[in-house]
């Protein structure tokens, strides 16, 4: 199975920080990185797929870099509602597996 | 706008075999671009993948997993469905249902998800 680690596993930031979050993969998956965003008692929402991509209806302070074994997620101006956990997944190979998450909470 | 809902117990007897139903509004699950699967969460922790179904017949799952977990479809019922045999109180979490696109088999549009607990 393909390992996904994020760093850090939590943050503490101020509404109009900018955020960045990592994720690193055991192995090369190219650009299969997918990104998620989970509040509490609520399902996942797809953030940024294939890496960079961002999804329809996601505001543009996010965005997503990287390729191979290396990628970050970026927030550019924290928003209140931007508090949650973040979890990278790579769709590389089956099984698909996400990271641990980071938790972005408030200083 | 596409919904996913999860129906099923939510209370499974250890050794017994968990089933899960996701019933799909506004839109079909016949659908060649997308996967339809399950991805479940353990209380407190992250998310693992179970498994997709892809028109119906091809299957793919976690080999974790695989030993005793099967998704099929209904499509007269725009459903698909998940059974787990055998569960333990490992195999207790929230359980979503969602859809799979098939660029990069990003998750595009989740269930609100179900909580299963093992316990007898």
């Amino acid at each position: 199975d393909i390992q996904m680690t994020q760093s850090p596993s939590s943050l503490s930031a101020s509404v109009g920080d900018r955020v960045i979050i990592t994720c690193r993969a055991s192995q090369n998956i190219n650009t299969y990185l997918n990104w998620y965003q989970q509040k509490p008692g609520k399902a996942p929402n797809l953030l940024i797929y294939a890496a960079s991509s961002l999804q329809s209806g996601v505001p543009s302070r996010f965005s997503g870099s990287g390729s191979g074994t290396d990628f970050t997620l970026t927030i550019s101006s924290l928003q209140p509602e931007d508090f949650a956990t973040y979890y990278c997944q790579q769709t590389y190979n089956i099984p698909f597996t996400f990271g641990p998450g980071t938790k972005v909470d408030i200083k | 706008q596409l919904q996913l809902q999860e129906s099923g117990p939510g209370l499974v007897k250890p050794s017994e075999t968990l089933s899960l139903t996701c019933t799909v509004s506004g839109g079909s699950i016949n659908s060649g671009d997308y996967y339809w699967g399950w991805i479940r969460q353990p209380p407190g922790k992250g998310l693992e993948w179970i498994g997709n179904i892809y028109y119906g017949e091809r299957t793919y799952y976690n080999p974790s997993l695989k030993r005793r977990v099967s998704i099929s479809t209904d499509t007269s019922k725009n459903q698909f469905s998940l059974k787990l045999t055998s569960v333990t109180a490992a195999d207790t979490a929230m359980y979503y249902c969602a859809r799979t696109f098939s660029d990069r088999y990003q998750v595009d549009y989740w269930g609100q998800g179900t909580q299963v607990t093992v316990s007898s």
